[in-house]
């Protein structure tokens, strides 16, 4: 059964920090794997997905990584602004692939002070 | 206007009430989805539609049903709530199973609450 962990479960960091969210998976025989960002009252927002035969997306100044064998995957945020705090969960779709269906873990809370 | 809609977005009720969860997209996808999210959990699917005649079980199913009532709504409903169905209730819809196409897009969010 997949099972994926996001470590730490909060996080709080002063502006202009770079950091790092990880997140962890058992099975390596994943499709894809999404990183979601989650505001109050807004549901979730994709903002990256990395297919199993890639090793890193990166959009703006979020930069997403993979490692397939070692069940492993890291958000890095560079330059950490306010604006950024919110919670920040990773999926991993199956590998059998039509399914759809995504494997949430619980999430990273990160604060960004001022 | 948002691109996934969830009515209504706050709901208190009683334990042993039918409820009902609306969840409408503008996006013309085929997939629909009905997940929940717990404190320290993270979100749980409840059931998947792949099309208006295709709808099956997620990982935590018991309690719930769900009607496809057409391309764009995807309705949960709770036949007899109960207090450890209080959560938050997300939907999402997609298109393709592959790529980047296969993104899914998710709703505002219903918070359910049963005393």
């Amino acid at each position: 059964k997949q099972e994926v962990t996001q470590i730490p479960a909060a996080l709080s960091v002063p502006e202009g920090e770079n950091l790092v969210l990880n997140c962890s998976f058992t099975d390596s025989a994943i499709y894809n794997l999404q990183w979601f960002r989650q505001d109050p009252g807004k549901g979730l927002t994709s903002l990256l997905l990395i297919q199993s035969s890639q090793r890193e997306q990166t959009s703006g100044r979020l930069n997403a990584s993979l490692d397939k064998s070692s069940g492993r995957s890291t958000l890095y945020i560079a330059a950490s602004q306010p604006g950024d705090s919110a919670t920040y969960l990773c999926a991993v779709r199956r590998g059998s692939s039509n399914t759809g269906k995504l494997i949430f873990g619980q999430g990273t809370t990160l604060q960004v002070k001022p | 206007d948002a691109d996934v809609t969830q009515t209504p977005r706050n709901r208190i009720t009683k334990t042993g009430k039918r409820i009902m969860l609306e969840c409408s997209q503008t996006k013309g996808h085929d997939r629909m989805y009905w997940y929940r999210q717990d404190p320290g959990l993270g979100l749980r699917l409840i059931y998947y539609s792949f099309d208006v005649k295709d709808i099956n079980k997620g990982e935590i199913s018991d309690g719930y049903s769900v009607s496809r009532q057409a391309q764009a709504k995807f309705s949960l409903s709770l036949e007899s709530a109960i207090p450890n169905q209080t959560a938050l209730y997300f939907c999402a819809t997609s298109d393709a199973a592959g790529g980047a196409l296969g993104t899914q897009y998710f709703g505002p969010g219903t918070r359910l609450l049963v005393l």
